[in-house]
Parts: C-alpha cells; structure tokens; sequence
C-alpha cells in the first residue's frame, strides 16, 4: 500500500521569506499523480499544485512550486515570498493512476502546521 | 456554482445513537470519497463510490455505512457501533481523472 510521509509536524517562517515542506511518499507503481493542499483555519481543503509523475518539469503556481525527485520518492513544495494568509495546515497527497480498476482514492500524509510570522 | 455541499456544518449525537451526514454534488462527478480528520492524524478514507449504486470500503470503514442511490447523493451513516466517533468528517468528489479531489466544507460531529 501507498504511504505518505511528512516528517515536520510544524513549521514557522518571517512574512516574505521563503518556506520548504516536506514529503517523501512510498509506491511501487511508476505512474501516479502528487498534490499538496492547503487547509486553512476554516478547514476548507484547497488544492494548491499537483504533478504528474511522468512529467519530468517540476510544477509551478505563482509563489508555489515543487522540487520533484521520482528516484527519491520526495516531493517537497516551496512557498516563496510568505503572506500571512499562507498559514494553514499543508497535506501532501498521493494518486494512483485512473483506470485499470485504479480507487482513484488519495492517500494522505499527516499534515504541517505552517505559521507565518509578520 | 457548481460544488459539494455538506449538511450540518456541526452536528451532536448522543452514545447509542445513529446519525446520516449529507454530501451532495453538482458537478456531475461519477467518484465520491468520505474522509475523516482527527488531529496529528491526516486524512483516512472511510468510504468510496466509482458510480452510483457501487461503493467500497476504505481504510477505517468500521462502524460506518453509505449509500449511492443518486450520482448527486453520497450521504454517510455514523452507527452506534463506531467507537469513536467525534471528528471532522470531509466528503469529496473527483474533480477529473488527471486532478486532484473538490472538497466539501464538512461536518464536525461530536459525541455527547
């Protein structure tokens, strides 16, 4: 079965600085999907990037981006130039691969608290 | 707008008892996912339905029951035989076979 790793339960950055969390993921599968989602005080899930494990160019969204290394199993996000609505709790995520009777279901880590501190 | 809705917002039962939480979707998703959050503890998958009238058990589906009579409806029983039930309970649908889930706003369901 597929595991989800994120090894900081916690973490604090200065407001504009930059932030990296952790995940390292475990699979035998060689194609699969990666997210990472946001979970703020309202506990409201938001997806904030996915990566398609195939795809060798890490994934960007404005401040967010990914540093994806497949041989390694880790997939860890950066958030650059840290607001203070970035504080929530981040969850890395793991996809098996639609089809072939795949669940489609996510496999989630435990989850880091981010504070931002102005 | 198109979304999953999640009925109550917070919800109370007394021990012994049965209690339904609502998940409905309009967004004509075939997959719908019900998840349950406790602190320190991520996200476990209770249940999960592929289509209507099918669905399967997840990681912690003991003390739990769903239906799937309606594409649209994937409503979550929490039996008196669940031992613990006080947590936040997330309902999700597939948002397309490439991407990630869209969540519901969830239920915090609490045992009195």
């Amino acid at each position: 079965a597929q595991t989800v790793t994120q090894s900081q339960p916690e973490m604090s950055v200065q407001e504009a600085e930059t932030v990296t969390l952790s995940c390292t993921y475990d699979t035998s599968e060689s194609d699969y999907y990666l997210f990472w989602y946001k979970q703020p005080p309202s506990r409201q899930m938001i997806l904030v990037i996915r990566q398609e494990a195939y795809k060798q160019q890490n994934a960007t969204e404005n401040r967010f981006s990914v540093n994806f290394q497949k041989a390694a199993k880790s997939f860890s996000l950066k958030i650059s130039d840290s607001q203070l609505g970035d504080a929530a709790m981040y969850f890395c995520a793991y996809r098996s691969p639609s089809g072939e009777g795949g669940s489609e279901k996510l496999v989630f880590g435990k989850g880091t608290k981010l504070t931002v501190n102005p | 707008d198109g979304g999953i809705t999640q009925s109550p917002k917070y919800l109370f039962r007394k021990e012994g008892q049965n209690v339904t939480l609502s998940c409905e979707q309009n967004l004509n998703h075939d997959a719908m996912y019900w998840y349950r959050q406790d602190p320190g503890q991520g996200l476990r998958l209770i249940y999960y339905s592929q289509i209507v009238n099918d669905f399967q058990k997840g990681d912690i589906a003991e003390g739990y029951s769903v239906s799937r009579e309606k594409k649209e409806s994937f409503p979550l029983t929490v039996t008196s035989a669940q031992k613990n039930p006080t947590a936040f309970y997330l309902c999700a649908s597939l948002r397309d076979p490439g991407g990630g889930y869209t969540f519901g706003s969830g239920t915090r369901l609490t045992v009195v």
